[in-house]
């Protein structure tokens, strides 16, 4: 079983509607959750980190964590065709940092 | 604003020959992480330094690959010899400490011919 898994894409949204991206996590003690974005050709950047259970706004951007589902998401607002990437999510357990697959999402003008 | 420095961007060789990678990390961040990127996945994990300190090379190919953080500041990756699967992008990264944020480089993109 992968450490951290995505939800298959790629995910297709048109331009001003909302994108969901999901990822769960194996290590039931895992204590900090990030979502980067990587654009093609590039390296990731981060966009969101969250500790605590809850949601974490960020500019059209929401991080929702579910610690007991061992559960991580991403929410974007008002998509915009910049936000066409790939969202990759990322846990710490044991000082090491874990990435699932990414998943792409397209912005449809 | 601070970033991670690596060079060079592309690198494009033959296999069997040494490839070598730099790292400049963010100013003041004691952890340096390198990692592999195939086409299509998340990075993993190839080495981790706290400051000097080796502390998780578990998935480094020790045959053919070394890592070195001498002053604990910049870094170097080596490949010796390359392979074809070694084709990937490499990515440097630093945090403050072993639990924090990780921030990455634009990375160095190798083409093993």
């Amino acid at each position: 079983q992968k450490e951290v898994e995505q939800n298959s894409g790629p995910l297709s949204v048109p331009e001003g509607a909302i994108a969901s991206l999901n990822c769960t996590y194996s290590d039931r003690v895992s204590q900090s959750f990030f979502w980067y974005r990587q654009y093609s050709g590039k390296s990731p950047e981060l966009i969101m980190s969250i500790y605590s259970n809850g949601d974490k706004e960020d500019g059209r951007f929401t991080a929702q964590l579910n610690k007991a589902s061992q559960y991580v998401s991403l929410l974007i607002r008002d998509s915009q065709p910049s936000d066409s990437a790939t969202y990759l999510c990322a846990v710490i357990s044991d000082y090491k940092l874990s990435f699932g697959a990414g998943t792409t999402v397209t912005v449809r003008a | 604003e601070a970033e991670v420095a690596q060079s060079p961007r592309y690198k494009i060789t033959e296999k069997s020959q040494a490839v070598a990678f730099w790292c400049d990390p963010i100013s003041g961040h004691a952890t340096l992480y390198w990692y592999r990127q195939i086409l299509g996945q998340g990075p993993e994990l190839l080495v981790q330094f706290q400051d000097e300190s080796v502390v998780d090379d578990s998935q480094l190919p020790k045959d053919r690959f070394s890592a070195e953080r001498l002053k604990g500041v910049d870094s170097t990756l080596k490949i010796q010899p390359a392979e074809l699967g070694d084709s990937a992008m490499y990515l440097c990264a630093s945090s403050q400490g072993r639990r924090e944020t990780q921030y990455f480089g634009p990375g160095t993109r190798l083409l093993v011919l």
